[in-house]
């Protein structure tokens, strides 16, 4: 059965710190992985997608990793700022399936404290 | 631009009656899907469909719910003869066209209530 881990599961760090957040699968064959960010109430937002072929991806203080050996994937954040509180999703297609067809992690709820 | 417009944000029922959740999709795209996400837990598939057309329905329960997108108007989400456990928040993404390296634009979901 194809599932997305994320972990951990809610962290909380102050504004101006780093942060790294985890994501494992196991869907296959694998086309590609996204971060989508959700702030409360709103619909997810895309952040990056990666396809096999790319091991990094970056947008502003956001970077996301790829190691399709090992499935997993994380999303690094730079810098943080208390608009990043949000829940970060991990979210990976696989091949040969309709584009609907994504299989969603449960998200790691991040809250930047002042 | 308008982005991908839901409405009602909030919808409240009580058990037995029915809901509509409306989708009107970006300007220029013609494929829309529909998640659906319980408290606590990811967004799962639903349906896909195309302008007049179902493709992928897999993800819907097999009884009360439909969808459609006609050639004019919003997509429509049907939930008959609702129940408790029909309560969630209900995704509905645009994309012009179909590729599975697509990005996606999601709307800002319909919260369904059932009293």
């Amino acid at each position: 059965k194809n599932q997305v881990e994320q972990s951990p599961q809610s962290l909380i760090i102050l504004e101006g710190k780093n942060c790294t957040l985890q994501c494992n699968y196991t869907v296959s064959p694998f086309s590609n992985l996204r971060w989508y960010k959700q702030d409360t109430g709103r619909g997810p937002v895309s952040l990056t997608i990666m396809t096999f072929s790319e091991n990094t991806k970056s947008n502003g203080r956001y970077t996301a990793t790829l190691d399709a050996d090992t499935k997993q994937s994380s999303l690094h954040i730079t810098a943080s700022q208390l608009s990043d509180s949000a829940s970060y999703i991990c979210v990976v297609s696989e091949e040969g399936t309709s584009y609907g067809k994504l299989t969603f992690g449960q998200g790691t709820i991040l809250t930047v404290h002042p | 631009n308008a982005g991908v417009m839901q409405n009602p944000r909030h919808l409240v029922r009580r058990r037995g009656q029915e809901a509509r959740l409306r989708c009107s999709p970006m300007k220029g795209h013609s494929h829309v899907y529909w998640y659906r996400q319980l408290p606590e837990e990811g967004l799962k598939f639903m349906v896909y469909l195309q302008k007049e057309n179902i493709i992928d329905e897999s993800g819907m329960p097999k009884e009360r719910f439909s969808a459609e997108f006609p050639k004019e108007g919003p997509s429509i989400l049907r939930i008959q003869q609702v129940v408790r456990g029909d309560s969630a928040a209900y995704f509905c993404a645009s994309s012009p066209f179909y590729s599975l390296n697509t990005e996606a634009f999601f709307g800002q979901g319909t919260r369904l209530t059932v009293v």
